[in-house]
């Protein structure tokens, strides 16, 4: 079946530090790749996503490509703020009508930023 | 607009109670979803109701009703609840759901805790 494995947290980093939250799915096709995250006590929000392979993806100063090759779709930001600290889901979703909105999530990683 | 407004925010209800949750949106999206997220975990998918007809129903107890009156609102109606469906119930919506290129929109949820 189709599944996304993320790295476990939680991920604690002082701020301005580098960010990479590893990404690796299976699936039996082609699907599009989704990192979001959710702040303490909201919904989800879209981060960034790729629909296809090399496709990046980047938003607020993350990027994410998509890698065929290696079916990984790693979470990167140069410099993270004490802000950014929130639980980063990468998901999937097949690339055919019948998918309809099943999003495939990761487990989640949180990440802490320290001043 | 691009917001997706749940309510009531926190929601406190016994075994015998009967309660419902609502969801709207007036993005024009005619795709909409409930998702249950426990603590610390991912959201897992419930209902997916694409122009007004239920689509999919993750084998979910018949404790959990859904009903969508208009594209513009979904409600989550509670019968009879256990306690470990207390969780976070996530709302969400997008274009149409018939594609992986679809993105989807999250409300901030409803904290239910069952007694």
């Amino acid at each position: 079946g189709n599944s996304v494995t993320q790295m476990e947290g939680p991920v604690t980093l002082s701020e301005e530090a580098f960010l990479t939250i590893n990404c690796t799915y299976t699936a039996t096709g082609y699907p599009s790749l989704f990192w979001y995250v959710q702040y303490p006590g909201e919904g989800l929000q879209l981060l960034l996503k790729a629909t296809k392979a090399d496709d990046k993806g980047s938003n607020k100063g993350f990027e994410a490509t998509y890698r065929k090759e290696t079916t990984s779709f790693h979470l990167e930001k140069g410099s993270v703020q004490v802000s950014d600290s929130a639980v980063y889901f990468c998901a999937l979703i097949m690339n055919y009508g019948g998918s309809q909105g099943n999003l495939i999530f990761g487990k989640g990683t949180k990440l802490s930023v320290k001043p | 607009d691009t917001e997706v407004t749940q309510t009531p925010k926190h929601l406190v209800m016994g075994m015998t109670n009967k309660k419902s949750l609502k969801c709207e949106q007036h993005m024009g999206h005619r795709a909409m979803y409930w998702y249950k997220q426990k603590a610390k975990k991912p959201p897992e998918l419930m209902f997916v109701y694409s122009y007004e007809k239920l689509s999919i129903n993750e084998s979910v107890p018949s404790r959990f009703s859904p009903e969508c009156p208009n594209s513009s609102l979904l409600n989550l109606h509670l019968h009879a609840l256990q306690p470990e469906d207390s969780a976070l119930y996530l709302c969400a919506s997008s274009q149409d759901g018939r594609g992986g290129n679809e993105k989807l929109f999250f409300g901030s949820g409803t904290q239910l805790s069952v007694l």
